[in-house]
């Protein structure tokens, strides 16, 4: 079966601090990938995905990067933090053959930015 | 792709059938309707989707219109568990795997 883990849990940053958030996936192979961002009260807000190794789609400008070294890992980066970086960061996983697109959400990363 | 509305909340009696409807006025004849639910601190959970016709699954009914202009999603038998965010999505067939979350309905299962 497949599963989704993505680390840390919950981290607590300083302005101006580095990122670094992982997200890898098990079970499958060449999944799409994605990235989504939950401000405080607000909805779920696309951030990147990917659809192989090295593609990267950006869907909002920001601070934030991603990147997917390998086909089951995902990576989302900033070099420096904001304040409003603040949320819970979920990483999703497609199969990209499907005609229709059940994701699968992993268990998030709650981000707060001091 | 096609925007959605939702009410923001709605309640419903533990056992009973919840209800829960979205307006997508602008879908076109490529777009399939997505519900996924959030519950609490976790990440989003698929529920059904659907095309033009009526889907059952184990969690719940999707009724989308003849027009197809909007559809409700039905938990026969709501629990408390089920309290949670529930988002009605579109997207189309083709194209980019992505989905676009709006605000969603926060549906409150009393006992």
């Amino acid at each position: 079966s497949q599963t989704i883990h993505q680390w840390p849990a919950t981290l607590v940053q300083p302005v101006g601090s580095p990122l670094s958030l992982e997200c890898t996936v098990e079970g499958t192979s060449n999944p799409n990938l994605y990235w989504y961002r939950q401000a405080a009260g607000r909805g779920l807000q696309l951030l990147f995905y990917s659809v192989g190794i090295g593609q990267i789609s950006s869907e909002v400008p920001q601070n934030l990067s991603a990147s997917r070294p390998q086909d089951r890992q995902f990576i989302l980066s900033s070099k420096k933090l904001l304040l409003s970086d603040s949320g819970f960061y979920l990483c999703a996983w497609s199969v990209p053959s499907r005609h229709y697109n059940e994701q699968f959400f992993g268990p998030g990363t709650r981000l707060t930015v001091l | 792709d096609a925007k959605t509305t939702q009410p923001t909340s709605m309640d419903c009696a533990e056992g009973r059938a919840a209800n829960l409807p979205c307006n997508h006025s602008t879908i076109s004849g490529n777009e399939y309707v997505y519900w996924y639910r959030q519950i609490h601190s976790q990440g989003p959970q698929y529920i059904i989707h659907g095309l033009k016709n009526n889907e059952t699954n184990e969690m719940a009914s999707l009724i989308i219109t003849e027009d197809r202009k909007s559809s409700t999603l039905i938990l026969p038998h709501a629990t408390l568990r089920d309290t949670a965010v529930y988002y009605c999505i579109v997207r189309p067939i083709q194209g980019a795997q992505k989905l676009v979350f709006g605000q969603g309905t926060r549906l409150t299962i009393n006992p």
